[in-house]
């Protein structure tokens, strides 16, 4: 089955520099890579995602990578902010032909933004 | 604003006590996923489902475990008997699956379980 493996477990970032956090995935027919947020006590939330045709996204600071080749993608956050403090999570996901889709997420990533 | 719901937000039991938790989906969702959190083990694929029907529930202990879908407004994720390795908190999510394409998975705001 997949298996997801993220780093670093913990990121301490000043404010206004950036962070990197990276994932690997075994399964080759992963198709799709969500990157959740989940603030403290919170729900996890979907901030950006990236398709297995698309080899980089961005959505203002925060930027995704993959490459499939290597199994790898990346979140990339510019700028970053005190309220970017949270757990991330990335996540990879298989669709079916017959229709639903299964997603097995990294064990996070704890980013701390210090102001 | 759409929202998946879960109840109870918050239970405490004891060990040996069955413990029944309730997710309702976004209204027109078609696929719901079970998650384990705990702070060791990340967000834990327990089950799902699709159109109703469990799809995959290899990541749940059968022997004290069991998910259901009795409507497509209702699903069900019970244990029994709790034993306090099963505290943490239980996320139910809901997504519109369609053929090979993915969609977001909008998440309930869990219910935390403590078994003493």
């Amino acid at each position: 089955g997949e298996n997801v493996e993220q780093h670093p477990s913990t990121l301490s970032v000043q404010e206004g520099d950036s962070a990197v956090i990276k994932c690997t995935y075994s399964d080759s027919a992963s198709n799709y890579f969500p990157w959740y947020k989940q603030e403290l006590g919170k729900r996890p939330q979907l901030i950006i995602d990236i398709r297995s045709n698309v080899g980089e996204k961005k959505d203002q600071r925060i930027a995704v990578t993959l490459n499939k080749t290597a199994k790898h993608f990346s979140l990339h956050i510019t700028e970053t902010q005190p309220e970017d403090s949270a757990v991330y999570f990335c996540a990879a996901s298989i669709a079916f032909d017959t229709g639903g889709f299964k997603t097995i997420f990294g064990a996070g990533t704890r980013l701390f933004v210090k102001a | 604003d759409a929202r998946v719901t879960q109840t109870p937000r918050h239970k405490v039991t004891e060990m040996g006590q069955e413990v029944t938790m309730r997710c309702q989906p976004i209204l027109g969702h078609n696929t719901v996923f079970w998650y384990r959190q705990t702070m060791m083990q990340g967000l834990e694929l327990l089950a799902y489902f699709r159109n109703r029907a469990p799809l995959d529930d290899s990541g749940m202990p059968k022997d004290r475990f069991s998910a259901e879908m009795p409507d497509a407004t209702l699903a069900t994720l019970k244990i029994q008997p709790s034993e306090p390795r099963d505290s943490a908190v239980y996320f139910c999510a809901s997504g519109l699956a369609r053929l090979a394409i993915h969609n977001e998975q909008f998440f309930g705001p869990g219910t935390r379980l403590t078994v003493l």
